[in-house]
C-alpha cells in the first residue's frame, strides 16, 4: 500500500523565521512528488519534483527531492502571516497526471 | 475563468438519504478524481476516471458510485448516506504538472 508521511503534524513559529517541512514516501512506480498549500478551501499547487537533488524555487519557498532516501523537504524563509496554511505532500506514478497519494499535511501557523 | 466547479458547497443529509455531488471542468482534461478529506487523514481517493467512459475505484470507494457523464462532468453519488461519510469532498482534474481542485463540498450526515 502506498504511503506518504509528513512531519511535523503542526508547527508554530514567529514571523521572519525559517521553517522546514518534511515528507517521506513509499509509492509504487514513483515518478513525482508534489507540494500543495491549503488555506481555507481547495489545495493549490506549489511544486512538482521529479529528479533527485534539483531544487525548485519560487520566491521564499524552495523544495528538494532525495529519490535514494525517499524524502522531500519544503523550506520557507522569512515567513509571513500569509504563509499560515496546511502544506500537503503527495506522491504519484507519473508527472502529476495520475492518481496521487497524499500525506496528512503539516499545519503551519505564523505568529506576527 | 477556467477551472473546476463543484456543487453544492454545503449539504446536510439524514442517515439513509441519497444525494449526488456534481463536478464540471472546463479545462478539457481527460482525468478527473474524487477525494475526501477528513481531519488527521489527509486526502483519500474515492474514485477516478482516466478518460470519458472509464471509472476506477480508489482507496475508499465503499458507499459511493460515480458517473463520468462526458468529458466535462464527473458526479459522485451517495446512495444511502451514513455518518461516516461526513467529510469535505474535492473533485480534481489534471493534465500535467499537478491537480486543479474544485472548491469542495462540505457534507454532514446526521
Amino acid at each position: 500500500e502506498d504511503k506518504v508521511v509528513q512531519s511535523p503534524l503542526s508547527l508554530v513559529v514567529h514571523e521572519g523565521d525559517t521553517v522546514t517541512l518534511n515528507c517521506s514516501y513509499e509509492v509504487t512506480n514513483f515518478r513525482s512528488l508534489l507540494w500543495y498549500k491549503q488555506e481555507k478551501k481547495a489545495p493549490t499547487f506549489l511544486f512538482m519534483l521529479t529528479s533527485s537533488g534539483i531544487e525548485k524555487k519560487s520566491g521564499r519557498l524552495s523544495s528538494i527531492l532525495d529519490k535514494k532516501e525517499l524524502f522531500s523537504i519544503l523550506n520557507i524563509t522569512a515567513t509571513q502571516t500569509g504563509d499560515s496554511a496546511v502544506y500537503l505532500c503527495a506522491g504519484g506514478p507519473n508527472f502529476g497526471n495520475e492518481k496521487l497519494t497524499f500525506g496528512t499535511g503539516t499545519r503551519l501557523t505564523i505568529i506576527p | 475563468n477556467a477551472g473546476v466547479t463543484q456543487t453544492p458547497k454545503f449539504q446536510v443529509l439524514k442517515t439513509g438519504q441519497s444525494m449526488t455531488l456534481q463536478c464540471a471542468q472546463d479545462m478539457n482534461h481527460n482525468s478527473m478524481y474524487w477525494y475526501r478529506q477528513d481531519p488527521g487523514m489527509g486526502l483519500r481517493l474515492i474514485y477516478y476516471s482516466a478518460s470519458e467512459g472509464t471509472t476506477d475505484k480508489g482507496e475508499v470507494p465503499n458507499g459511493y458510485n460515480v458517473s463520468r457523464l462526458n468529458k466535462r462532468e464527473f458526479s459522485l453519488r451517495l446512495e444511502s448516506a451514513a455518518p461516516s461519510q461526513t467529510s469535505v469532498y474535492f473533485c480534481a482534474t489534471t493534465a500535467n504538472y499537478g491537480y486543479t481542485f474544485g472548491s469542495g463540498t462540505r457534507l454532514t450526515v446526521v
